[in-house]
């Protein structure tokens, strides 16, 4: 079974509105963390927000919020205010485990275009 | 803040030959790095995790003869693929988790990625 899952291949969103990215993902551990990351048509994996499992507000890191649902789990990316420069694959990532050194899974990742 | 420097970010080569990566943390001691691998448009999928000093696990699938990792400081690691072939033509990315890296121990930093064409 497929431990993260993005449903949303790709999305067109108009420059300045907000996109919801999807995640939903499988783990039976109760400490995990929850990552996303941005990957431009360079390549790098820029990250961009991070959730704990144990975290009871929701991460925020300027434009980027995680809406995160432990009941059904899933960590959507919302990202207000849509730039240009937005556009690029988005990957969900969860790491099992406390320890820090453990391995990250990735979705299958959402592809954004930002329209001007 | 913690940067992880990969080289080269491309490289051709020709069938049968191997090509060596390079993985450095510059401004940390990295315990931990993982090998990722990504094919177009699809997701990257672990390949191995070196920690500096012991041998390198490797994911289910993932040929260990072919896929050689060297961990031996705390600076770099190292993966070379031996014998390679136009199937393994790919873009590999190296992450590593440090001791008291910028932003705690929750984050991975991750190379540039080097993109791999075999001929």
């Amino acid at each position: 079974a497929q431990k993260i899952t993005q449903t949303q291949p790709g999305m067109f969103v108009q420059e300045k509105e907000a996109v919801t990215l999807d995640c939903t993902y499988d783990t039976s551990d109760q400490s995990y963390g929850l990552f996303w990351y941005k990957q431009p048509s360079s390549g790098e994996m820029i990250f961009l927000i991070y959730q704990g499992s144990y975290d009871e507000q929701n991460a925020t890191e300027g434009r980027y919020s995680l809406n995160f649902q432990k009941a059904r789990k899933s960590a959507n990316l919302v990202i207000s205010a849509s730039q240009l420069g937005d556009s690029a694959m988005y990957f969900c990532a969860m790491r099992e485990g406390r320890a820090a050194g453990n391995k990250l899974t990735f979705g299958g990742g959402t592809r954004v275009l930002v329209k001007p | 803040g913690a940067v992880v420097s990969q080289h080269p970010s491309w490289v051709i080569c020709k069938s049968g030959t191997s090509v060596k990566i390079e993985c450095r943390s510059l401004d940390f001691q990295a315990t931990t790095m993982f090998w990722y691998r990504q094919f177009p448009k699809q997701s990257l999928m672990l390949m191995a995790t070196s920690n500096e000093g012991s041998k390198a696990t490797y994911e289910q699938g993932v040929e260990k003869d072919k896929f050689l990792i060297n961990h031996a400081s705390l600076t770099l690691s190292t993966l070379t693929v031996t014998s390679a072939h136009p199937e393994d033509s790919s873009f590999y990315i190296c992450s590593a988790k440090g001791q008291g890296a910028f932003s705690g121990a929750n984050v991975l930093t991750f190379g540039a990625g080097s993109r791999l064409t075999v001929l």
